[in-house]
């Protein structure tokens, strides 16, 4: 059984373009969460979505920032018009309402 | 706010000894708690989890200890392996299904 798997590792972006981040949870999980991790940082909640719904999303910019889970396919956190302050480690994780398993996360520095 | 933090930032201890790490939260209707390790580069990784109405559980070579009265968590590393070496955040949420908040982690280092 994969464990949730995130794409790409490592994202670079030049200032105003943007970044989508992938997000494929373990098989059998349709909740999934996103975080941001600063360096020497606990991980920040950002959005908690199940299927085709985004269940809260209090921890993401108003702006910029959205995310979706689709029926079909990996979630999606997209961040327009990227800025400097944008660069982190974005994780995902996913549960079935137990547990919530990790990916490897993806690097976005932001130029 | 409501918050998660680590008692400190950095541990050292010997290989074969046994670690502690604590943790204290201030929500008080935290019911579900749970310990990630960290490696460099890494995603978290589940280690164990409690809820509140446990005061510990044990897993292989790991126990974790919830006093409720004064809201502290501990993460307890029997014989300590340098493959233990890792940053170890604790994380709590009012329910299983919902965000965790994370506290800043404690550097575990192991020493030959």
């Amino acid at each position: 059984n994969a464990g949730v798997m995130q794409n790409p590792r490592h994202l670079v972006r030049r200032r105003g373009q943007e970044a989508r981040l992938r997000c494929s949870p373990m098989k059998g999980h349709s909740h999934v969460y996103w975080y941001r991790q600063l360096p020497e940082e606990g991980l920040k909640f950002m959005v908690y979505l199940q299927k085709e719904n985004i269940i809260d999303e209090s921890g993401m910019p108003k702006e910029r920032f959205s995310a979706e889970f689709p029926k079909e396919g990996p979630s999606i956190l997209r961040i327009q018009q990227v800025v400097r302050g944008d660069s982190a480690a974005y994780f995902c994780a996913s549960s079935t309402k137990e547990t919530q398993y990790f990916g490897p996360g993806t690097r976005l520095l932001v130029l | 706010g409501e918050s998660v933090g680590l008692h400190l930032p950095t541990l050292s201890v010997q290989e074969g000894d046994n670690s502690i790490i604590n943790c204290a939260y201030s929500n008080s209707a935290s019911d579900y708690f749970i310990w990630y390790k960290q490696e460099s580069g890494k995603g978290p990784q589940f280690i164990i989890d409690i809820r509140s109405n446990m005061d510990k559980r044990q897993g292989q070579r790991v126990t974790v200890l919830l006093n409720k009265t004064v809201k502290h968590l501990s993460l307890q590393i029997a014989a300590t392996q340098p493959g233990d070496s890792a940053v170890y955040f604790c994380a709590e949420n009012k329910d299983t299904g919902y965000a965790l908040n994370f506290g800043k982690g404690t550097s575990l280092l192991v020493t030959p």
